[in-house]
């Protein structure tokens, strides 16, 4: 159980264009979801919070223009990079929380690459 | 706020050697503390956790972490590493009662040497 589900798993773009990734909680409901990002031999830092039916929290200097979340259910949110440029490179990941204290279910991740 | 400090960025054992992951965490309230490991370009996946109670905790593949208030360590340990534990493993905290986001460490790169 509490799997999460994240697609696509790597996507190279254009610069310029945007890129939507989803993340999908299949066997709960998700309130709350978490969108990471990780550089290369570095750790995961938190771009912002999901929360469904209302607007994400993001974290200090995050463009919160440029990295939209949309949390429109309880099972789905989306982190679309608009107008991609190559320093947007990363690896993106997005979390869930499931019933109990703190379960905290990770995706597999998107690699992202700007071309 | 919370911080956490993995003091080794890489450690190389041998296979079936024992090997010790430290984490150092800074905190003015209580944490839940976690243990993440992570395969090359995959998510991140749980493999111990303390939240209360007993203050050594163990995964279902030998690995153990054991919470130590007074030092503000959760150091990971194994008694004999496999070559399929060559992974990136990551310290994380949560404040208890708190906003439920996780702070991780930098990680430590486990390479496991035939």
């Amino acid at each position: 159980g509490a799997v999460v589900s994240q697609h696509p798993s790597r996507v190279i773009c254009k610069s310029g264009t945007s890129v939507k990734i989803e993340c999908r909680s299949l066997d709960f409901q998700a309130t709350t979801m978490f969108w990471y990002r990780q550089f290369p031999k570095q750790s995961l830092m938190l771009m912002a919070t999901s929360n469904e039916g209302s607007k994400a929290t993001y974290e200090q200097g995050v463009e919160k223009d440029k990295f939209l979340i949309n949390h429109a259910s309880l099972t789905l949110s989306t982190l679309t990079v608009t107008s991609a440029h190559p320093e947007d490179s990363s690896f993106y990941i997005c979390s869930a929380r499931a019933q109990g204290p703190y379960g905290y279910t990770f995706g597999s991740g998107t690699r992202l690459t700007v071309v | 706020a919370q911080s956490v400090t993995q003091l080794d960025s890489q450690v190389p054992v041998f296979e079936e050697a024992p090997v010790e992951l430290r984490c150092n965490y800074s905190s003015s309230v209580s944490v839940y503390l976690f243990w993440y490991v992570q395969y090359p370009n995959q998510g991140l996946q749980l493999l111990l956790k303390y939240l209360s109670g007993s203050t050594l905790v163990e995964s279902i593949n030998g690995f153990e972490a054991e919470f130590n208030k007074s030092q503000t360590s959760f150091h990971l340990r194994k008694p004999s590493v496999h070559i399929s534990d060559t992974a990136e493993y990551f310290c994380a905290v949560s404040e208890k009662g708190g906003s439920e986001k996780l702070v991780f460490g930098k990680g430590t790169k486990l390479t496991v040497n035939p």
